[in-house]
């Protein structure tokens, strides 16, 4: 099984700052035949379903607020925001679908 | 516009069967690529993926859960089910189908999900 892991577990970040998550897969899940990373994002808001941001990594949702953006390849990713609005207030979540799918535990992103 | 709809018991004795039904609409699982999958969160938790179905009635399972679940479509109805036997009060939780990526004209699938079902409360208790 491929593992997920996130960090930080929390992180309260100013408004109109930058926030930074980190997801980190036990092995790549870069295929080489498509050199593409089978990685997604979500974000989460309490009592909704998750919402996807990113697949392939760093593909974006339509819909989504540029300031949003996935980058990362191999075995090591990032989720940023670049401009931190009330809004985004939610916890986040990779999700690998190279071998089945797994998810990451979460990051909770606040308000300093 | 796709929607889907989780809907079944929102209590279940320990040891018995959960069975859930995923009713969805916008598209077709008999349309080549589309998949659809079964998503848990226990409460204050962690999402956690149960198990995905294909237009081709390919089924994936998670690895710790398969022995007790299994998924199966009826495309006519446009609903796909789940059945986990032997629930436990660990496996109380929200319950979410949600729609699958796909190739979107590229070739390459993604297992990744843009499409969810508001979910369905389970608790698991005696």
């Amino acid at each position: 099984d491929i593992v997920m892991t996130q960090s930080p577990d929390f992180l309260a970040v100013s408004l109109g700052e930058r926030a930074t998550i980190n997801c980190k897969s036990s092995q790549s899940i870069l295929y080489s035949s498509n050199n593409k990373n089978y990685l997604a994002w979500y974000q989460q808001k309490p009592g909704q379903p998750p919402k996807l941001l990113f697949y392939w990594a760093s593909t974006r949702e339509s819909g989504v607020p540029d300031r949003f953006s996935g980058s990362g390849s191999g075995t090591d990713f990032t989720l940023t925001i670049s401009s931190l609005q009330a809004e985004d207030v939610a916890v986040y979540y990779c999700q690998q679908y190279y071998s089945t799918v797994t998810f990451g535990p979460g990051t909770k992103v606040d308000i300093k | 516009q796709i929607t889907l709809k989780e809907s079944g018991p929102t209590l279940v004795k320990p040891t018995q069967t959960l069975t859930l039904t995923c009713t969805f609409s916008g598209f077709s699982l008999s349309t080549s690529g589309v998949g659809v999958g079964w998503i848990r969160q226990p409460p204050g938790k962690a999402l956690e993926w149960l198990t995905l179905i294909y237009w081709n009635d390919e089924k994936r399972y998670s690895p710790s859960l398969k022995s007790r679940l299994t998924i199966t479509k009826d495309t006519s109805k446009n609903q796909v089910v789940l059945t986990m036997t032997n629930m436990d009060s660990v496996d109380t939780a929200t319950y979410y189908c949600a729609h699958r990526v796909g190739a979107r004209g590229s070739g390459w699938y993604s297992d990744s999900f843009d499409i969810w079902g508001q979910g369905t409360v389970v608790t698991v208790s005696s």
